[in-house]
């Protein structure tokens, strides 16, 4: 059930792009991106729901594609701040009943 | 924001012991509550989902009678980890989603609850 992310972890200087991506062996109806800082609870950055729309952040952009099952983060110009580790996640169909984070992406920016 | 508290935010316990966490939403009605245990450099794995009213639903591989999850009213969940051993030591965090907002809506997180027990 758990959503896979590729890759498991990059280093990036400060300015650099990044992609991060999450893929599921089930349909998805919605992908959820976090942030988690080291001890800390996970930061919400983006959903994107079915038939496109986006919720989020407006320097965060994402793309969702219901058919391959796939969900991909883009991280442009990239700071320091946006060191930590990454996590989608999305809810069962229909009910939403549980939610699973995939398996997370390490990101390190240095300066 | 919608705001998410839990209490409390670490405890260090005895081998045996029963600890409780609770998880609060402040400003809104939360129908459903996730429960997520977290081990070191890993995933948040979720343990089970906690419905108003109703008893929980727990994720394969989770023990129902040593984590007790109580949801009694619709801002306050609770977790109880009975007989607490050194494996049950980990990050517990709760999530709650707003009665209000879709099911494919955002959830709102506790800031955790670091169990250790020794």
């Amino acid at each position: 059930q758990q959503p896979v992310q590729s890759p498991q972890a990059v280093i990036l200087r400060e300015g650099e792009d990044a992609v991060i991506n999450c893929s599921s062996s089930k349909a998805l109806y919605s992908v959820h991106w976090y942030r988690q800082k080291h001890g800390e609870a996970p930061v919400f950055l983006m959903i994107l729901l079915k038939g496109g729309e986006q919720k989020g952040h407006e320097k965060i952009s994402a793309s969702f594609n219901e058919k391959k099952q796939q969900s991909s983060l883009y991280l442009t110009a990239s700071q320091l701040s946006y060191s930590g580790t990454y996590f989608c996640g999305t809810p069962t169909p229909y009910t939403g009943n549980q939610f699973y984070f995939g398996t997370g992406t390490s990101l390190t920016v240095i300066p | 924001g919608a705001v998410v508290s839990q209490h409390p935010s670490w405890v260090i316990c005895k081998s045996g012991t029963s600890v409780k966490i609770e998880c609060r939403s402040l400003d809104f009605q939360a129908t459903t509550m996730f429960w997520y245990r977290q081990f070191p450099k890993q995933s948040l794995m979720l343990m089970a989902t906690s419905n108003e009213g109703s008893k929980a639903t727990y994720e394969q591989g989770v023990e129902k009678d040593k984590f007790l999850i109580n949801h009694a009213s619709l801002t306050l969940s609770t977790l109880t980890v009975t007989s607490a051993h050194p494996e049950d030591s980990s990050f517990y965090i709760c999530s709650a989603r707003d009665l209000g907002q879709g099911l494919y809506n955002e959830q709102f997180f506790g800031p955790g609850t670091r169990l250790t027990v020794l």
